[in-house]
Protein backbone atom coordinates (compact mmCIF):
# COMPACT_ATOMS: atom_id res chain seq x y z
CA UNK A 1 0.00 0.00 0.00
CA UNK A 2 1.33 3.53 -0.87
CA UNK A 3 1.80 6.16 1.48
CA UNK A 4 1.05 9.60 1.81
CA UNK A 5 3.19 11.58 -0.24
CA UNK A 6 4.12 15.03 0.33
CA UNK A 7 6.37 17.30 -2.45
CA UNK A 8 8.88 19.26 -1.65
CA UNK A 9 10.86 17.54 1.05
CA UNK A 10 12.35 20.68 1.79
CA UNK A 11 12.32 24.65 0.56
CA UNK A 12 13.79 28.14 1.08
CA UNK A 13 12.30 30.96 0.21
CA UNK A 14 12.51 34.68 1.91
CA UNK A 15 10.33 36.33 3.71
CA UNK A 16 7.48 37.66 1.71
CA UNK A 17 7.76 35.07 -0.88
CA UNK A 18 5.52 32.66 -1.51
CA UNK A 19 5.15 28.70 -1.70
CA UNK A 20 2.78 25.93 -1.97
CA UNK A 21 3.16 22.27 -0.63
CA UNK A 22 1.51 19.19 -2.14
CA UNK A 23 -0.16 15.87 -0.71
CA UNK A 24 -1.56 13.20 -2.15
CA UNK A 25 -2.89 10.62 0.29
CA UNK A 26 -3.26 7.14 0.96
CA UNK A 27 -6.46 5.61 -1.95
CA UNK A 28 -9.53 6.09 -0.37
CA UNK A 29 -8.99 8.14 2.34
CA UNK A 30 -11.54 10.43 3.23
CA UNK A 31 -9.90 12.23 6.02
CA UNK A 32 -7.03 14.92 5.25
CA UNK A 33 -4.80 16.65 7.57
CA UNK A 34 -2.30 19.97 7.69
CA UNK A 35 0.31 20.19 10.85
CA UNK A 36 2.74 22.59 11.36
CA UNK A 37 5.29 21.12 13.59
CA UNK A 38 7.87 23.92 14.78
CA UNK A 39 11.07 22.70 16.11
CA UNK A 40 10.46 21.25 19.55
CA UNK A 41 6.70 20.84 19.76
CA UNK A 42 4.41 18.97 18.89
CA UNK A 43 2.35 18.52 15.47
CA UNK A 44 -0.50 21.47 15.32
CA UNK A 45 -3.19 21.05 13.28
CA UNK A 46 -4.20 23.43 10.69
CA UNK A 47 -6.86 22.07 8.80
CA UNK A 48 -8.75 18.94 8.05
CA UNK A 49 -10.46 18.08 5.36
CA UNK A 50 -13.58 15.21 5.20
CA UNK A 51 -13.44 14.44 1.28
CA UNK A 52 -13.36 17.75 -0.39
CA UNK A 53 -15.16 20.37 2.50
CA UNK A 54 -13.54 21.46 5.15
CA UNK A 55 -14.31 20.24 9.69
CA UNK A 56 -11.87 22.73 11.04
CA UNK A 57 -10.12 25.24 10.12
CA UNK A 58 -9.82 27.13 12.92
CA UNK A 59 -5.66 27.44 13.81
CA UNK A 60 -5.02 28.30 10.05
CA UNK A 61 -3.61 31.96 9.96
CA UNK A 62 -6.26 32.83 7.18
CA UNK A 63 -4.64 35.81 5.95
CA UNK A 64 -1.60 33.95 4.79
CA UNK A 65 -2.33 30.47 4.85
CA UNK A 66 -4.99 28.38 2.45
CA UNK A 67 -5.57 25.05 1.36
CA UNK A 68 -8.00 23.24 -1.23
CA UNK A 69 -8.69 19.70 -1.78
CA UNK A 70 -10.22 19.51 -5.06
CA UNK A 71 -12.18 16.70 -5.92
CA UNK A 72 -11.78 14.84 -2.74
CA UNK A 73 -7.97 13.45 -3.25
CA UNK A 74 -4.82 15.70 -3.19
CA UNK A 75 -4.37 18.85 -1.23
CA UNK A 76 -2.13 21.93 -1.40
CA UNK A 77 -0.91 23.66 1.16
CA UNK A 78 -0.51 27.53 0.83
CA UNK A 79 1.27 30.37 2.29
CA UNK A 80 1.66 34.19 0.86
CA UNK A 81 3.55 35.78 2.04
CA UNK A 82 5.80 33.53 4.11
CA UNK A 83 6.83 35.30 7.91
CA UNK A 84 9.93 33.96 9.48
CA UNK A 85 7.62 32.31 11.95
CA UNK A 86 6.30 29.73 9.21
CA UNK A 87 9.88 27.75 9.84
CA UNK A 88 8.49 24.71 10.25
CA UNK A 89 7.59 21.08 9.12
CA UNK A 90 4.28 20.80 7.37
CA UNK A 91 3.12 17.21 7.71
CA UNK A 92 -0.23 15.29 5.60
CA UNK A 93 -2.14 13.09 7.34
CA UNK A 94 -4.59 11.22 5.81
CA UNK A 95 -7.10 8.11 7.40
CA UNK A 96 -10.25 6.45 6.45
CA UNK A 97 -12.61 8.55 8.13
CA UNK A 98 -12.58 10.24 11.35
CA UNK A 99 -13.67 7.76 14.63
CA UNK A 100 -12.05 4.47 14.88
CA UNK A 101 -9.40 5.02 12.44
CA UNK A 102 -5.78 5.61 12.13
CA UNK A 103 -3.89 8.42 10.46
CA UNK A 104 -1.27 7.82 8.50
CA UNK A 105 1.70 10.76 8.00
CA UNK A 106 3.67 11.53 5.32
CA UNK A 107 7.45 12.26 5.13
CA UNK A 108 6.77 16.22 5.32
CA UNK A 109 8.11 19.72 3.67
CA UNK A 110 10.81 21.02 6.03
CA UNK A 111 10.30 24.88 4.71
CA UNK A 112 13.12 27.67 5.97
CA UNK A 113 11.98 31.27 5.87
CA UNK A 114 14.78 33.47 5.57
CA UNK B 1 -11.52 22.89 24.13
CA UNK B 2 -9.89 19.99 23.33
CA UNK B 3 -6.06 19.49 24.63
CA UNK B 4 -3.52 16.96 25.26
CA UNK B 5 -0.49 16.86 27.63
CA UNK B 6 2.79 15.20 28.09
CA UNK B 7 4.61 15.39 31.62
CA UNK B 8 7.78 14.59 30.51
CA UNK B 9 9.61 16.90 27.50
CA UNK B 10 13.02 15.40 28.00
CA UNK B 11 14.00 11.69 29.01
CA UNK B 12 17.33 10.38 29.39
CA UNK B 13 17.50 6.75 30.27
CA UNK B 14 20.14 3.55 29.76
CA UNK B 15 19.61 1.09 28.06
CA UNK B 16 17.19 -2.02 29.80
CA UNK B 17 15.37 0.73 32.22
CA UNK B 18 11.96 0.91 32.71
CA UNK B 19 10.11 3.40 30.55
CA UNK B 20 6.68 5.36 31.61
CA UNK B 21 5.45 8.69 29.56
CA UNK B 22 2.56 10.39 30.67
CA UNK B 23 0.24 11.68 28.37
CA UNK B 24 -3.47 12.92 29.56
CA UNK B 25 -6.09 14.77 27.29
CA UNK B 26 -8.92 17.44 28.71
CA UNK B 27 -12.25 15.61 26.38
CA UNK B 28 -14.51 13.98 28.50
CA UNK B 29 -16.57 12.10 25.64
CA UNK B 30 -15.40 9.46 23.73
CA UNK B 31 -12.00 9.27 22.17
CA UNK B 32 -9.49 7.57 20.43
CA UNK B 33 -6.29 7.52 21.93
CA UNK B 34 -2.56 7.02 20.42
CA UNK B 35 1.37 7.12 20.06
CA UNK B 36 3.03 8.04 17.59
CA UNK B 37 6.72 7.76 16.90
CA UNK B 38 9.48 9.80 15.27
CA UNK B 39 12.61 8.64 15.10
CA UNK B 40 15.75 10.79 14.03
CA UNK B 41 15.15 11.88 10.45
CA UNK B 42 11.72 9.43 9.87
CA UNK B 43 8.10 10.39 9.52
CA UNK B 44 5.28 10.09 12.59
CA UNK B 45 4.50 6.04 13.22
CA UNK B 46 1.61 4.67 14.84
CA UNK B 47 3.48 3.12 18.06
CA UNK B 48 -0.63 1.99 19.32
CA UNK B 49 -3.76 2.65 19.36
CA UNK B 50 -6.78 2.63 21.66
CA UNK B 51 -10.39 2.69 20.13
CA UNK B 52 -12.17 0.45 22.67
CA UNK B 53 -12.38 -2.62 24.98
CA UNK B 54 -9.38 -4.26 26.99
CA UNK B 55 -7.79 -0.58 28.31
CA UNK B 56 -4.19 -1.99 28.40
CA UNK B 57 -3.12 -2.23 24.61
CA UNK B 58 0.22 -3.61 23.44
CA UNK B 59 1.92 -2.05 19.80
CA UNK B 60 4.88 -2.69 18.64
CA UNK B 61 8.29 -3.10 19.50
CA UNK B 62 7.50 -4.31 23.14
CA UNK B 63 5.23 -0.85 23.80
CA UNK B 64 2.09 -0.87 25.80
CA UNK B 65 -0.02 1.71 26.82
CA UNK B 66 -3.02 1.43 29.64
CA UNK B 67 -6.30 3.96 29.07
CA UNK B 68 -7.29 5.02 32.49
CA UNK B 69 -10.81 6.73 31.50
CA UNK B 70 -11.39 8.29 34.93
CA UNK B 71 -8.03 9.84 34.95
CA UNK B 72 -8.14 10.99 31.36
CA UNK B 73 -5.07 9.42 31.11
CA UNK B 74 -2.80 7.38 28.45
CA UNK B 75 0.35 6.35 29.58
CA UNK B 76 2.82 4.68 27.68
CA UNK B 77 5.42 1.91 28.87
CA UNK B 78 8.23 -0.12 27.82
CA UNK B 79 10.06 -2.67 30.91
CA UNK B 80 12.95 -2.65 28.79
CA UNK B 81 14.13 -0.12 26.79
CA UNK B 82 16.72 -0.13 24.26
CA UNK B 83 19.61 2.35 22.46
CA UNK B 84 17.19 1.82 18.93
CA UNK B 85 14.43 3.43 21.19
CA UNK B 86 15.61 6.94 21.23
CA UNK B 87 13.10 8.97 19.62
CA UNK B 88 10.41 11.71 20.30
CA UNK B 89 7.08 10.13 21.44
CA UNK B 90 3.54 11.70 20.57
CA UNK B 91 0.42 11.44 22.19
CA UNK B 92 -2.70 12.37 20.51
CA UNK B 93 -6.40 12.02 20.59
CA UNK B 94 -9.22 11.74 18.25
CA UNK B 95 -12.74 12.80 20.08
CA UNK B 96 -15.75 12.07 18.19
CA UNK B 97 -17.32 15.69 19.60
CA UNK B 98 -14.27 17.85 18.40
CA UNK B 99 -14.19 15.33 15.20
CA UNK B 100 -10.42 16.04 15.07
CA UNK B 101 -7.03 14.69 15.84
CA UNK B 102 -4.78 16.30 18.45
CA UNK B 103 -1.48 15.87 19.03
CA UNK B 104 0.56 16.85 22.72
CA UNK B 105 3.86 18.58 22.91
CA UNK B 106 6.19 15.28 22.72
CA UNK B 107 8.68 13.38 24.42
CA UNK B 108 12.06 13.06 23.69
CA UNK B 109 13.66 10.13 24.91
CA UNK B 110 17.45 9.35 24.46
CA UNK B 111 18.77 5.77 26.00
CA UNK B 112 22.18 5.49 26.26
CA UNK B 113 23.93 2.04 25.59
Amino acid sequence: EAGVAQSPRYKIIEKRQSVAFWCNPISGHATLYWYQQILGQGPKLLIQFQNNGVVDDSQLPKDRFSAERLKGVDSTLKIQPAKLEDSAVYLCASSLRGVNTEAFFGQGTRLTVV
Amino acid sequence: AQSVSQHNHHVILSEAASLELGCNYSYGGTVNLFWYVQYPGQHLQLLLKYFSGDPLVKGIKGFEAEFIKSKFSFNLRKPSVQWSDTAEYFCAVFSGGYNKLIFGAGTRLAVHP
